[in-house]
């Protein structure tokens, strides 16, 4: 069974801060990594993807990629209250297809 | 552009019910993958349809089906519904089915069990 981990939440940081979120993965064939964003209640929305090591930035958000330890994180810069949501790092998976990998989410909270 | 609809939003079905649920892909789109959403298992695959063909399924039991039409939109059942089946079921639509081809989530329809 292919996993993905995230860290453990809940994260709270206070309103301005460098949010973190880690996630690590068990397929090392992975070619394909994508962050969602889901508010309570709500369904998920895609924020970033990412496919070659390294950073990607996108306004506040970077992704960053290290495909030899299997490794993909998200940073949130200046962060907001209306950054406080569930983050779900998906991991597509190496052979053919379309299926994707899920982790089960790390709830941020951002405190003003 | 409109994003992927779902019907219906909520549903409450009995133990041994069967149940439909519908999803329209973003226009164009022609993958649409299904999801089960519980807060302990997360996120879990359940098929995926390209063409009116399903390519992949997840691990789940055979009570679990569904269908692509021509125009792209899908359906999926669930028959003889046990009350661990309560759980939001998410549909996402990509252009192309493909590991680096980002997907689209709807709403979801929440199913309730009792």
């Amino acid at each position: 069974q292919k996993e993905v981990e995230q860290n453990s939440g809940p994260l709270s940081v206070p309103e301005g801060a460098i949010a973190s979120l880690n996630c690590t993965y068990s397929d090392r064939g992975s070619q394909s990594f994508f962050w969602y964003r889901q508010y309570s209640g709500k369904s998920p929305e895609l924020i970033m993807s990412i496919y070659s090591n390294g950073d990607k930035e996108d306004g506040r958000f970077t992704a960053q990629l290290n495909k030899a330890s299997q490794y993909v994180s998200l940073l949130i810069r200046d962060s907001q209250p209306s950054d406080s949501a569930t983050y779900l790092c998906a991991v597509g998976e190496s052979n053919t297809g379309n299926q994707f990998y899920f982790g089960t989410g790390t709830s941020l909270t951002v405190i003003p | 552009k409109a994003g992927v609809t779902q019907t219906p939003r909520y549903l409450i079905k009995t133990r041994g019910q069967q149940v439909t649920l519908s999803c329209s892909p973003i226009s164009g789109h022609r993958s649409v993958s299904w999801y089960q959403q519980t807060p302990g298992q997360g996120l879990q695959f359940l098929f995926e349809y390209f063409s009116e063909t399903q390519r992949n399924k997840g691990n789940f039991p055979g009570r679990f089906s569904g269908r692509q039409f021509s125009n792209s939109r899908s359906e999926m059942n669930v028959s003889t519904l046990e009350l661990g089946d309560s759980a939001l079921y998410l549909c996402a639509s990509s252009a192309y089915p493909g590991r680096n081809q980002p997907q689209h989530f709807g709403d979801g329809t929440r199913l309730s069990i009792l």
